[in-house]
């Protein structure tokens, strides 16, 4: 059973330059979480999505920052006209049970990251 | 008030020590605990997960919780080199999203 996918692992964007970085969950899950790792610091929340749909994108940056997770194919996060202050590790995560069901786990499943570098 | 704290470390222990990895969090809605273990440039991976207060034991870990106090912790007994890495603490609420809240990690060394 492969695990969450993503790629790609290493983007290198000039300031002002668009990155898209792509997310396939495990297999079953339809439940795709993205969080940003910055230097020195912990994870943190983004975006949450269902097929189709934003769910919750309270972490968001307001502009610039979109994500799309379409009912065929991987979820995409995308950073419009790319800043230094973007560089870090994205990292996806997905999960194959909807939040508030009963009796059954939360875990989340982590990719391995893309690490977008902004020069 | 971050709503969890994590001590950063790094923390050095000798090969086959027992190790004490700590968060406490201010927000009691949290329900949901859970341990990552992150190498140097990869994804966390999840090593423990605890629902409520209690402990819970796999193999060489033990994952506890008191949610009187606010605090979670994690063990490994026998610690070897090959779990020098960064431990990350991460909680969820009740709320709608099952967002995870992590603490800062934890960087530890197992000197050989």
């Amino acid at each position: 059973n492969a695990g969450v996918m993503q790629n790609p692992r290493h983007l290198v964007r000039r300031r002002g330059q668009e990155a898209r970085l792509r997310c396939s969950p495990m297999k079953g899950h339809s439940h795709v979480y993205w969080y940003r790792q910055l230097p020195e610091e912990g994870l943190k929340f983004m975006v949450y999505l269902q097929k189709e749909n934003i769910i919750d994108e309270s972490g968001m940056p307001k502009e610039r920052f979109s994500a799309e997770f379409p009912k065929e194919g991987p979820s995409i996060l995308r950073i419009q006209q790319v800043v230094r202050g973007d560089s870090a590790a994205y990292f996806c995560a997905s999960s194959p049970f909807s939040p508030g069901l009963a009796g059954v786990s939360y875990e989340q499943y982590f990719g391995p990251g893309t690490r977008l570098t902004v020069t | 008030q971050k709503e969890v704290e994590q001590d950063p470390g790094p923390l050095s222990v000798p090969e086959g020590a027992i190790v004490s990895l700590n968060c406490t969090y201010s927000n009691s809605a949290f329900q949901y605990f859970m341990w990552y273990r992150q190498y140097s440039r990869k994804g966390p991976e999840l090593l423990m997960y605890t629902y409520s207060s209690g402990n819970k034991e796999d193999g060489r870990f033990t994952a506890q919780v008191d949610k009187s106090s606010k605090y979670i912790s994690l063990f490994i007994r026998d610690s070897q080199p090959s779990d020098s890495a960064t431990y990350l603490c991460a909680m969820i609420g009740s709320g709608a999203t099952n967002k995870l809240i992590f603490g800062t990690g934890t960087l530890l060394a197992v000197q050989p």
